[in-house]
């Protein structure tokens, strides 16, 4: 069974700051996922990483694919109050169509 | 124009009741998904549909039902509602392409047992 743990949980910092978030499996993927959810709102897709030591960036957001395709992280420079919400990581899964989703990081920015 | 749309955004029902959550996409999409979030935001797949036909079973009680009329709808009937039901669903879609597919979700539905 394919699984993607996420880290931390919960995380809660003051504005200005940075901070990354980690999607780890021990199953390689052939592309990964991040996607953000605001409250009372559907994800988003953020980026898609599919080679593996890729990094993407997107404005202060940095993703990055692990090389062997397991693991990937998100980094935030200079976090702001609106990059608060869920971030989620979903990677390919066995079967098509599936995505296999972490369980979300929480992440709250305070001004 | 909303790319993924359900209805209704607020459920609010008795136990024991039967209910209907609606989800059209106008994305011109093969494939549709509903999933459920709990409390703890943790988004679980129930059901997949590609051009109308059950692609994706996962593991829910059998008084959930989804129908697809046709690739832009997919519905989600729930009968003789539980506690254990209330959590918000969301209805997606995808198209395949290369370097993967993106989910597009719809805003959900938060359903609430009494």
């Amino acid at each position: 069974t394919q699984l993607l743990e996420q880290s931390p949980q919960f995380l809660s910092i003051q504005e200005g700051e940075n901070l990354t978030v980690y999607c780890n499996s021990s199953s390689v993927f052939s592309s990964l996922q991040w996607y953000r959810q605001e409250p009372g709102e559907g994800p988003v897709l953020l980026v898609t990483v599919v080679t593996g030591g890729e990094v993407k960036k997107l404005k202060r957001l940095t993703f990055q694919f692990g090389d062997a395709r397991k693991d990937s992280s998100l980094h935030i420079t200079a976090a702001q109050p609106g990059d608060t919400g869920l971030y989620l990581c979903a990677g390919d899964g066995d079967s098509n169509y599936q995505l296999i989703w972490g369980a979300g990081t929480k992440l709250i920015i305070k001004p | 124009d909303t790319a993924v749309s359900q209805t209704p955004k607020y459920l609010v029902t008795q136990m024991g009741n039967d209910k209907s959550i609606k989800c059209e996409q106008n994305l011109g999409h093969d494939t549709m998904y509903w999933y459920k979030q709990d409390s703890k935001k943790f988004l679980k797949i129930m059901f997949s549909y590609n051009n109308k036909e059950l692609i994706i079973n996962e593991t829910v009680p059998n008084r959930f039902s989804p129908k697809s009329p046709d690739k832009a709808h997919l519905n989600l009937h729930i009968n003789s509602l539980e506690l254990g039901d209330s959590a918000v669903y969301f209805c997606a879609s995808s198209q395949e392409q290369a370097g993967g597919y993106e989910q597009f979700f719809g805003p959900g539905t938060r359903l609430t047992v009494l």
